[in-house]
């Protein structure tokens, strides 16, 4: 069975500028969580998504947001990026069981 | 913030258990035990969870107290490549939103 996909590995983006994020979960997994980690806070939870609807949202502010597509991949995206925004972010994805599965992350620079 | 606390970091000898221990102060009657690890560069990577009883399975065993206050990791024989940050959560069943803490950075060595 293939694993949680993360796309891009890697991208650099400058200040006010947007950027969107793709995450493929695990064939069967319907839920798909979002996490931000960097080095001063650590791994901070963003965002779930369950069948196309949020069901938990993480203290962020509205310029991070995502979505989830019926075929259970999701994207995230955050508007007008700040530098603190450089991090590597995080895409998990769970079935009906507790173990969360997570992907390689992509890893985003702001200049 | 995180509700575990956890030694910021433990050495372990190749080949040696490695007893890794957690305090879940706040933890709730419906609340599991998860634990983590995440090697350098790379996502977390699931190890094992429990509600109360001890668990077992290939990669580690999970002991918890009877109170559930506490719990501890045991990597039975650990290698170089178990070198990593090992994170306990405690959260719903659902496991949708976990809140990591700092970890512990294990080191094994030579």
């Amino acid at each position: 069975k293939a694993g949680v996909t993360q796309t891009p590995r890697y991208l650099i983006k400058t200040r006010g500028q947007q950027v969107t994020l793709s995450c493929s979960p695990i064939s069967g997994h319907r839920s798909v969580s979002w996490y931000q980690q960097t080095p001063g806070q650590g791994l901070q939870f963003l965002f779930e998504y369950f069948s196309e609807t949020q069901r938990n949202k993480g203290n962020f502010p509205g310029r991070f947001s995502g979505r989830q597509f019926s075929n259970s991949r999701s994207e995230m995206n955050v508007s007008t990026l700040e530098l603190g925004d450089s991090a590597l972010y995080l895409c998990a994805s769970s079935s009906l069981a507790n173990e969360q599965f997570f992907g390689p992350g992509t890893r985003l620079t702001v200049l | 913030d995180a509700k575990t606390t956890q030694p910021p970091s433990m050495d372990c000898a190749e080949g040696r258990a490695a007893n890794l221990p957690c305090n879940h102060s706040t933890i709730s009657g419906n609340e599991y035990v998860y634990w983590y690890r995440q090697i350098h560069s790379q996502g977390p990577q699931y190890i094992i969870h429990g509600l109360k009883n001890n668990e077992t399975n290939e990669m580690a065993s999970l002991i918890i107290t009877e109170d559930r206050k506490s719990s501890t990791l045991i990597l039975p024989h650990a290698t170089l490549r178990d070198t990593a940050v090992y994170y306990c959560i405690d959260g719903t069943g659902t496991a949708s939103k976990l809140t990591f803490g700092t970890g512990t950075r294990l080191q094994v060595t030579l």
